[in-house]
């Protein structure tokens, strides 16, 4: 079967750093998206990764491994604002996006 | 411009009613897709459409139908709705199915079927 695991729930302080981490267990692998998502939205684009390494968009940092079916997103700097869910999603051999739970990070003052 | 709507922002359907949820985007996207989303599950997706006249099924396809007469347009159905058909409904598109190619979002269509 198909399976994405995230953690349900971070909290962290404002301005620290953060790391949420992503395995994953899929027929195929064409890619590895995460998306945010706060409370009552839509989800939204963050990155996307299809090789080996680090991809830094701003505060916003991706890594993927694909031998070891491993990803993480690295939030920096953080804001309130980053409190939100943060979905990891795989787009498998079917061209299909599977879906992690999501894992809501909570920030402190 | 607009993005990608859908319609209604929420409903409570009877049990056994049929059901419409619209969507529509205006970014020429040839791909579309619907997913629900449900509390500690990841999104579902239910059906997909890679380009305008051509649909396919997803995860959890049952007890609903779609149909793409158009670029624009990707109308969800639900022939005779049960509870466990109660979740967020949400419509997504692509320039292209694979690749890079990043989805975006409607606002959502939140479900309530007693």
């Amino acid at each position: 079967g198909q399976n994405i695991d995230q953690p349900t729930e971070m909290t962290a302080t404002e301005g620290a750093i953060v790391q949420i981490n992503c395995t994953y267990q899929t027929s195929g692998f064409n890619g590895l998206f995460w998306y945010q998502q706060h409370a009552g939205e839509a989800p939204t684009f963050l990155s996307y990764n299809v090789l080996d390494g680090l991809e830094e968009k701003g505060r916003f940092s991706s890594f993927l491994s694909r031998s070891k079916g491993y990803s993480y997103l690295l939030l920096k700097e953080l804001q309130m604002k980053d409190s939100a869910s943060y979905l990891c999603a795989v787009r498998d051999s079917n061209y299909q996006l599977i879906w992690g739970a999501g894992t809501k990070l909570i920030i402190k003052p | 411009t607009a993005g990608i709507t859908q319609a209604p922002t929420s409903q409570i359907l009877a049990a056994g009613r049929s059901m419409t949820l619209r969507c529509t985007q205006d970014m020429r996207h040839n791909a579309m897709y619907w997913y629900r989303q449900d509390l500690g599950l990841g999104l579902r997706l239910i059906h997909y459409s890679n380009t305008a006249g051509t649909t396919g099924k997803g995860e959890v396809p049952d007890g609903y139908s779609v149909s793409r007469a158009n670029t624009d347009d990707f109308p969800l159905t639900l022939a005779s709705a049960v509870p466990s058909q109660t979740s967020v409904y949400f419509c997504a598109s692509s320039f292209l199915a694979g690749g890079g190619n990043e989805q975006f979002f409607g606002p959502g269509t939140r479900l309530t079927v007693l």
